[in-house]
C-alpha cells in the first residue's frame, strides 16, 4: 500500500535554529498536509499544499509541495521550545467513496535552550 | 469558536468489557473521520462518514467495531469485547469541503 516515508526521524536542535525535514512517497498525491502533534493530543493541522512548485508560509514555518509531487518539505525558522513535538506529512488516499488521510512515519523535534 | 471533542478524553478497562467514544465535529462539517493511532506510528484511517451515511471501513475495524453517525452531527464509535491489541488513541477528524481535516484531542484506550 502507499506510504510516506519522514526523515530524519528525530531531530535534537538548540533554540534558534532552523530546521528541515522532509516526506517523500512512493505515488503521487495532489495535496500535501503538515501536522503537528503534542504529546497525548490530536494532530493540529499547520499547513495544506495543493499545487506542486507551492511554497506555502505560516509564520515561522514554511512547506513546499515538490515538483514530482512524490515529496514535500517542511522548515521552521529560529525555532523555539513551543516547536517541540512530533511533525507528520499526510496525503489523501482518494478511493471510491472517500479521502481518508495517510500519514507519514514522523519526525521528532527536541528543541533545547 | 469550538474545535472537534472528544469525550472521554481517557478510559481504562478490563479485557472483554465493550467501550464506547463520542466525537463531535465542528458543526458545518459533513465529513467525519475515525482514526487510530498506536504509540511511534501516524494515524490510521478506521472509517468515514458523510453526514449520517457511513462510506468507507478499514480493514482494520474488525467485527467488534461498529460506528454510528445517527443524524449526521455526533457520531460514536463502540468497540465489543476489547482485547488488549485494541490499546490505543483513537481520533475524530472532521472536514468541510477539500482535504483538510481537523483533528480532536482524541481518546486514549488502555484495556488491561
Amino acid at each position: 500500500g502507499q506510504q510516506l516515508n519522514q526523515s530524519p526521524q528525530s531531530m535534537f536542535i538548540q533554540e534558534g535554529e532552523d530546521v528541515s525535514m522532509n516526506c517523500t512517497s512512493s505515488s503521487i498525491f495532489n495535496t500535501w498536509l503538515w501536522y503537528k502533534q503534542d504529546p497525548g493530543e490530536g494532530p493540529v493541522l499547520l499547513i495544506a499544499l495543493y499545487k506542486a512548485g507551492e511554497l506555502t508560509s505560516n509564520g515561522r514555518l514554511t512547506a513546499q509541495f515538490g515538483i514530482t509531487r512524490k515529496d514535500s518539505f517542511l522548515n521552521i525558522s529560529a525555532s523555539i521550545p513551543s516547536d517541540v513535538g512530533i511533525y507528520f506529512c499526510a496525503g489523501p488516499f482518494l478511493s471510491y467513496n472517500t479521502d481518508k488521510l495517510i500519514f507519514g512515519t514522523g519526525t521528532r523535534l527536541q528543541v533545547f535552550p | 469558536d469550538t474545535g472537534v471533542s472528544q469525550d472521554p478524553r481517557h478510559k481504562i478497562t478490563k479485557r472483554g468489557q465493550n467501550v464506547t467514544f463520542r466525537c463531535d465535529p465542528i458543526s458545518e462539517h459533513n465529513r467525519l473521520y475515525w482514526y487510530r493511532q498506536t504509540l511511534g506510528q501516524g494515524p490510521e484511517f478506521l472509517t468515514y462518514f458523510q453526514n449520517e451515511a457511513q462510506l468507507e471501513k478499514s480493514r482494520l475495524l474488525s467485527d467488534r467495531f461498529s460506528a454510528e453517525r445517527p443524524k449526521g452531527s455526533f457520531s460514536t464509535l463502540e468497540i465489543q469485547r476489547t482485547e488488549q491489541g485494541d490499546s490505543a488513541m483513537y481520533l475524530c477528524a472532521s472536514s468541510p469541503v477539500g482535504h483538510e481535516q481537523y483533528f480532536g484531542p482524541g481518546t486514549r484506550l488502555t484495556v488491561t
